[in-house]
């Protein structure tokens, strides 16, 4: 079953602009974690908050977590161009020997010069 | 440039081919993952290596082999694919290893498409 379930599906806004992306999840996890896809592509690692963090900065990002309602927001402040790509959430959770991490159907930005 | 790099990007063939996809890192990662990526569904877990040693197959069809000869090498053995085989094979590795959910660093992906 799909762990991390971003939205919305799809974001539309205009250079300068804040954009907010969220994520929900089921189940009790160690970390969350955001990452970056540009068209063509593999995935970046933006940011991880551990769950006894609420938030967390960097540059332009923060992502704010709130394991009571098992749910994450990522902000990219004052957007640019270069910031359209496609972004996923990933749950990690420990599983005794081995771990997992558990991707997102991911959201789609779209940033407007 | 990226730390993990695959090879080839694109990849065409048919049903009854055998072709590898190869995948190399130069972080000094000690795990090691396969991932299937299809349109507008989640990243798929294939295969995972810790320390060389494969930890995990997520019910991969026997059409797909991974080999892992070293801690910074993985292929993936391609054998009569199915036309839903066709998708971006994304590579990927982390520090820590499998054993703790870290950040990981990925490939650019083989573009796969199965005739």
């Amino acid at each position: 079953s799909q762990q991390g379930e971003e939205d919305p599906q799809a974001l539309s806004i205009q250079e300068g602009e804040n954009a907010t992306m969220n994520c929900s999840y089921k189940t009790s996890i160690n970390n969350l974690q955001w990452y970056r896809q540009n068209s063509g592509r593999g995935l970046v690692h933006l940011i991880l908050i551990r769950s006894n963090e609420r938030e967390k900065h960097s540059g332009r990002l923060r992502v704010t977590l709130d394991t009571s309602k098992k749910s994450s927001s990522l902000l990219i402040t004052a957007s640019r161009a270069a910031d359209t790509a496609s972004y996923f959430c990933a749950t990690g959770i420990f599983t005794g020997a081995n771990s997992k991490l558990t991707f997102g159907k991911g959201i789609t930005l779209s940033v407007r010069p | 440039e990226t730390g993990v790099t695959q090879t080839p990007r694109h990849l065409v063939m048919g049903m009854t081919n055998k072709k590898s996809l190869k995948c190399e890192q130069h972080l000094g990662h000690n795990a090691m993952y396969w991932y299937k990526q299809s349109a507008k569904k989640p990243l798929e877990l294939m295969f995972v290596y810790n320390f060389k040693e494969q930890t995990e197959n997520n019910s991969v069809p026997s059409r797909f082999s991974p080999e892992c000869p070293n801690s910074s090498h993985l292929f993936l053995h391609l054998h009569t694919l199915q036309p839903e085989d066709s998708a971006l094979y994304l590579c990927a590795s982390s520090q820590e290893g499998a054993s703790f959910p870290g950040p990981q660093h990925f490939g650019d992906g083989t573009r796969l498409s199965i005739l």
